[in-house]
């Protein structure tokens, strides 16, 4: 599975948008961009996952850039419990993968 | 549905000690995942299961053993425990129904090993 590179932590002031972002730069054409998050003390979180195309849920938006070497998920209106680390995985969506957890970026909404 | 529950939530053991930890699901998944968590990191793979029956290795699965009798359940078993065991435990499931996109997490388990 193709390495991920995020910045290690962001703020973000409660009410306005988040936006993190994931660098990819190996990304082969089959892998997906997959983004969970993790409260703390929490188990891991699914939020969103992308090939190419952006998407959008009821949780955030992801943004996957043309060339696929970097993406940006947006979460609109930050609340202080999206307080959170965000990690951006990207894996190839065959039964039986698995989740590969790097480092993920630190996010900290603040009033 | 109670989704992916995790038993127990805490546990200390000393050197040398045994247990199991035990994850269920009600959501009828296929796949099963053990990972551990240590301060400031990320998950690390231990073992998962593709079925009821079947097992096979992550990425650190040296001091653990796992077995799945039944679909709804995965059990992680230490034999010996050793400091370097203490770590938060998850557990993890998905289904084949949604793609595998989406894997659904335990509580977690604390375990400290003295």
């Amino acid at each position: 599975d193709a390495k991920t590179t995020q910045p290690t932590s962001m703020d973000c002031a409660e009410g306005r948008a988040a936006n993190l972002p994931c660098n990819h730069s190996t990304i082969s054409g089959n892998e997906y961009v997959y983004w969970y998050r993790q409260i703390h003390s929490q188990g891991p979180q699914y939020i969103i996952h992308g090939l190419k195309n952006n998407e959008t849920n009821e949780m955030a938006s992801l943004i996957i850039t043309e060339d696929r070497k970097s993406s940006t998920l947006i979460l609109p209106h930050a609340t202080l419990r999206d307080t959170a680390v965000y990690y951006c995985i990207v894996r190839v969506d065959n039964a039986g993968n698995m989740l590969t957890f790097g480092g993920g970026t630190r996010l900290m909404v603040k009033p | 549905n109670a989704g992916v529950t995790q038993t127990p939530k805490f546990r200390v053991l000393k050197t040398g000690q045994s247990m199991t930890l035990l994850c269920a699901q009600d959501m009828n998944h296929e796949y099963m995942y053990w990972y551990r968590q240590d301060p400031g990191m990320g998950l690390r793979l231990i073992h998962y299961s593709v079925g009821e029956g079947t097992t096979a290795k992550g990425e650190v699965p040296d001091g653990y053993n796992v077995s799945r009798l039944k679909k709804q359940n995965f059990l992680l078993g230490l034999e010996s425990a050793a400091p370097s065991q203490t770590s938060v435990y998850f557990c993890a499931s998905v289904t084949r129904t949604s793609g595998y996109n989406e894997q659904f997490f335990g509580p977690g388990t604390r375990l400290t090993v003295l």
